[in-house]
């Protein structure tokens, strides 16, 4: 059974930097594309960033709005994904979850963990 | 970036009904879009894929149309676990999201 398991969330300062993990299982995490998403209270679901896997390059693409504030990374031996956001915001105030990400075969975000609440303030 | 509009952002129905939910790009994406289903407290879970092929699992009263610029879901016979928020999504990158059709009871 494929898990997803997100960690690190909490309350946080303006300007602080948070660091999320997402624990994977059940499937080959080294091969998968894996993407960060987040979602305010009562919004729609804002992509974050996407990691290839490292046999696609380990390539890295950010979404606009954090670009300069995040850093997407892998560490495959642990089959864990990580999001570092710096110089947080109040409207960083969001569930954040990590996905499969098989935008290699034309696919949507297969399988989501359950988020970890970040609450700046 | 590739704008999308999704409407509408709500819509009322009865248990039985046909039920469509368009999405618009500001540019030609083929067929690379996503529809996805959100209930309360839970993360969206993928209905259909490539604009038309759906999810493993997925009931058959879903299903996605379009290419190009315009794509619809519609579900053929409202059930009452299908009431919820609907949102369709890029499959390129940015891979953004549409801003939602909340489906509720009449």
């Amino acid at each position: 059974e494929v898990q997803l398991a997100e960690s690190g969330g909490g309350l946080v300062k303006p300007g602080e930097s948070v660091r999320l993990s997402c624990t994977a299982s059940g499937f080959n995490f080294n091969k998968a594309w894996m993407s960060w998403v987040r979602q305010a209270p009562g919004k729609a679901p804002e992509w974050i960033g996407r990691i290839k896997s490292e046999a696609h390059g380990g390539a890295i693409d950010y979404a606009a709005p954090v670009k300069g504030r995040v850093v997407i990374s892998r560490d495959d031996s642990q089959n864990s994904l990580f999001l570092q956001l710096d110089s947080l915001k109040t409207e960083d105030t969001a569930l954040y979850y990590c996905a499969t990400d098989e935008a290699a075969l034309a696919n949507g975000f297969v399988f989501w963990g359950q988020g970890t609440m970040v609450t700046v303030s | 970036d590739i704008q999308v509009t999704q409407s509408p952002s709500s819509l009322s129905a009865s248990v039985g009904d046909r039920v469509t939910i368009t999405c618009r790009t500001s540019q030609t994406i083929i067929n690379y879009l996503n529809w996805y289903q959100q209930t309360s407290g839970k993360p969206p879970k993928l209905l259909i894929y490539a604009a038309s092929n759906l999810q493993v699992g997925v009931p058959s009263r879903f299903s996605g149309s379009g290419s190009g610029t315009d794509f619809t879901l519609t579900i053929s016979s409202l059930q009452p676990e299908d009431f919820a928020t609907y949102y369709c999504q890029l499959t390129y990158s940015p891979r953004t999201f549409g801003q939602g059709t909340k489906v509720e009871i009449k």
